[in-house]
């Protein structure tokens, strides 16, 4: 069936790096655009990056614009971010999320999340 | 970028209520509105996409409304297991934000 399966979480001080991962399963993933939202404890969701489906296009919201880096293998039909320089209040479940084939899509499949503790 | 703004952000009613949730953008997003149910510990899900066309398994007692601004999610009768938080999100401009959330309670 169509899965996105996070991995990569945990407790890691402020200041340090973490690489988290998405594995996608059940679908033609180099097809499609990629995002990752976050939701910090008791809070909403947060857009946090997009990647499109060949990899040449990305964004980011402004909260994590210069220390957040989106990446994918298509090969590998794996998704991927890059976060350092972690702060607090990048404490969050991460979600990663199927966009659509086409530019306006929503997110029609959501993983189970994985979660970040930035703490000392 | 573009604000979404919800209410109300909670919201109390009983089963076989009928409850509407409002979704205003901070500019036209045309009908690129989207709404996601997300339950206590769970992922969210995609209830209506383009503001009014029903996701595949959602019961038809969802419905939504709207365009350019302002947008409605309508539950005609409340069951049980839609005690939930509902987003709205608009998919118009890359930086996809969310609205706040209305949590839908038991009365």
């Amino acid at each position: 069936q169509v899965q996105l399966v996070e991995s990569g979480g945990g407790v890691v001080q402020p200041g340090r790096s973490l690489r988290l991962s998405c594995a996608a399963s059940g679908f033609t993933f180099s097809r499609y655009a990629m995002h990752w939202v976050r939701q910090a404890p008791g809070k909403g969701l947060e857009w946090v990056s997009v990647l499109s489906y060949d990899g040449s296009n990305k964004d980011y919201a402004d909260s994590v614009k210069g220390r957040f880096t989106i990446s994918r293998d298509n090969s590998m039909n794996t998704l991927f971010v890059q976060m350092n320089s972690l702060r607090a209040e990048d404490t969050a479940m991460y979600y990663c999320t199927r966009g659509g084939l086409q530019p306006y899509d929503a997110f029609d499949i959501w993983g189970q999340g994985t979660m970040v503790t930035v703490s000392s | 970028d573009i604000q979404m703004t919800q209410s109300p952000s909670s919201l109390s009613a009983s089963v076989g209520d009928r409850v509407t949730i409002t979704c205003r953008a901070s500019q036209s997003v045309t009908s690129y509105l989207n709404w996601y149910q997300q339950k206590p510990g769970k992922a969210p899900e995609l209830l209506i996409y383009t503001a009014s066309s029903l996701q595949s398994g959602v019961p038809s007692r969802f419905s939504g409304s709207g365009s350019g601004t302002d947008f409605t999610l309508t539950i005609s009768s409340l069951q049980p297991e839609d005690f939930a938080t509902y987003y709205c999100q608009q998919s118009y401009n890359t930086l996809r934000s969310f609205g706040q959330g209305t949590k839908l309670e038991i009365k």
